[in-house]
C-alpha cells in the first residue's frame, strides 16, 4: 500500500513553454499532497503544500504564477511550470500525506518516483 | 532557522560491513522520518520513529527526542544499499524538513 506515483518520469522542453506534472496517490486518498524539488547532489526543499480544494501554500521564495498548483481531486495533484527556463531545469518530486494528524502516524507522507525536467 | 543535519556527509564501505548513520536537529521535533534515495531518484521509507527503536531486516535505527538525534543501523551491507540516506523531521505542523543526506557507496 501507499503507492504514489508521478507522470511524466522525464520531460524536455522548449524555454518558454508550459510543462505539466501529474501525481497520484494510488491507493489511498491524500487531502494534502506536496512538491519538493531537488538539484543535483542536495537535499530536497519544499516548494509549496497542496490541499484539496483549495489554494496552495507555497514556501518563501517561490513564485506562484510561475508553478502553479492544482489540487482537484483526492488522489490528484498537479504542477505546472509556466514558460519553464533553463534555470528550471530540476527534479521535481512529489509526496502524499497518509497520516491523520490524531491517528498513530501523523503526518507520514509517501513519495512519487520523481519528474526530471530539462528546459532547453 | 531549524536545522537538520546529517553525518557523515559520504561513506564508502566494502560489502558485508555494518555502518551507523547520524541525524542531528536543532529543535524538538513531532516526527521523524528516515528515507533511502535510490540511484534513479525514488524515495523509500524506511523507517517512522519519533522515538525509541525499530528494526526492519537489516536495518534499525534509533530517536533520542530528548538529546535530538536519531541513528539509523545498516548491519551487513548490500550493494543494493547504496544511495543517499536523508532523515526528515515535522517541526509542530505537517511540512517535512530534510537533513542534509548521507551518500552511501558499497563496493563488491
Amino acid at each position: 500500500g501507499a503507492v504514489v506515483s508521478q507522470h511524466p518520469s522525464r520531460v524536455i522542453c522548449k524555454s518558454g513553454t508550459s510543462v505539466k506534472i501529474e501525481c497520484r496517490s494510488l491507493d489511498f486518498q491524500a487531502t494534502t499532497m506536496f512538491w519538493y524539488r531537488q538539484f543535483p547532489k542536495q537535499s530536497l526543499m519544499l516548494m509549496a503544500t497542496s490541499n484539496e480544494g483549495s489554494k496552495a501554500t507555497y514556501e518563501q521564495g517561490v513564485e506562484k504564477d510561475k508553478f502553479l498548483i492544482n489540487h482537484a481531486s483526492l488522489t490528484l495533484s498537479t504542477l505546472t511550470v509556466t514558460s519553464a527556463h533553463p534555470e528550471d531545469s530540476s527534479f521535481y518530486i512529489c509526496s502524499a500525506r497518509i497520516g491523520l494528524a490524531g491517528g498513530p502516524r501523523p503526518y507520514e507522507q509517501y513519495f512519487g518516483p520523481g519528474t526530471r525536467l530539462t528546459v532547453t | 532557522g531549524i536545522q537538520v543535519e546529517q553525518s557523515p556527509p559520504d561513506l564508502i564501505l566494502q560489502e558485508g560491513a555494518n555502518s551507523t548513520l547520524r541525524c542531528n536537529f536543532s529543535d524538538s521535533v513531532n516526527n521523524l522520518q528516515w528515507f533511502h534515495q535510490n540511484p534513479w531518484g525514488q524515495l523509500i521509507n524506511l523507517f517512522y520513529i519519533p522515538s525509541g527503536t525499530k528494526q526492519n531486516g537489516r536495518l534499525s535505527a534509533t530517536t533520542v527526542a530528548t538529546e535530538r538525534y536519531s541513528l539509523l543501523y545498516i548491519s551487513s551491507s548490500q550493494t543494493t544499499d547504496s544511495g543517499v540516506y536523508f532523515c526528515a523531521v515535522h517541526f509542530g505542523n505537517e511540512k517535512l524538513t530534510f537533513g542534509t543526506g548521507t551518500r552511501l557507496t558499497i563496493i563488491p
